[in-house]
């Protein structure tokens, strides 16, 4: 079975500092795995996804992650926050050989950017 | 262009009433996805529409939970006999071949919030 495990529930960073949001993921077959963000009142967006072409991948407003299967690990950064990336984020795992498509969720974390 | 919609964006019911839930998705997009998000909790799949039939319902919890898509395009969430553990944000998702092996993106809706009371 697939699991994606978020470390934290709430980040918390200073206007301009390194976002670094972590996420570990458990999979018995090459993953997919993706960041959503989730804006208050808004639907789920499309932050990045991993899917096999490169280990260093890059997405909207300035976020990248970085795959390392050695530490099943896809953390989410960012070099320099904004008040506007203060949002919960979803670290998401799929499974590459099934075709059935469901994504399967972390818990979310909800990072705050103090000013 | 219009991405998925889904009304209405909330529901209060009464314990033991019935819902429908209903999700337009972007238009050609052929596969249509349901999740359930509880406060606090990250999206949990219910089920997976191909065109109009449902390839993979394993995530609905349990025979009150029922969804259709008559003519692939437009699906609707049917819970029976509500119960207050049914509260959540229902989220709706398409994508255009379906299929996280062709790197699709789901693009998901705003969700409609269930309240039963």
């Amino acid at each position: 079975a697939q699991s994606v495990t978020q470390l934290g529930s709430h980040v918390s960073v200073s206007e301009g500092a390194l976002v670094l949001l972590r996420c570990n993921y458990s999979s018995s077959v090459p993953p997919y795995l993706f960041w959503y963000v989730q804006y208050p009142n808004q639907g789920l967006q499309l932050l990045l996804k991993y899917t096999s072409a490169a280990t260093l991948v890059k997405g909207i407003n300035g976020f990248e992650a970085e795959f390392k299967k050695s530490e099943t690990s896809f953390h989410l950064t960012k070099p320099s926050a904004h008040m506007s990336d203060a949002a919960e984020y979803f670290c998401a795992v799929s499974d590459m050989m099934n075709r059935d498509d469901k994504i399967i969720f972390g818990k979310g974390t909800r990072l705050h950017i103090l000013p | 262009g219009a991405g998925v919609s889904q009304t209405p964006s909330n529901k209060v019911t009464e314990k033991g009433k019935y819902v429908e839930l209903r999700c337009d998705p972007i238009s050609g997009h052929t596969a249509l996805y349901w999740y359930r998000q509880s406060l606090g909790q990250g999206p949990e799949f219910l089920i997976y529409f191909q065109g109009t039939g449902a390839a993979d319902d394993s995530g609905l919890p349990n025979d009150r939970f029922f969804a259709v898509r008559p003519e692939g395009s437009v699906s609707t969430l049917k819970i029976q006999r509500t119960e207050r553990g049914d509260s959540a944000v229902y989220l709706c998702a398409s994508s255009p071949k379906g299929g996280t092996s062709y790197t699709d993106t789901q693009y998901f809706g705003p969700g409609t919030r269930l309240t039963v009371l």
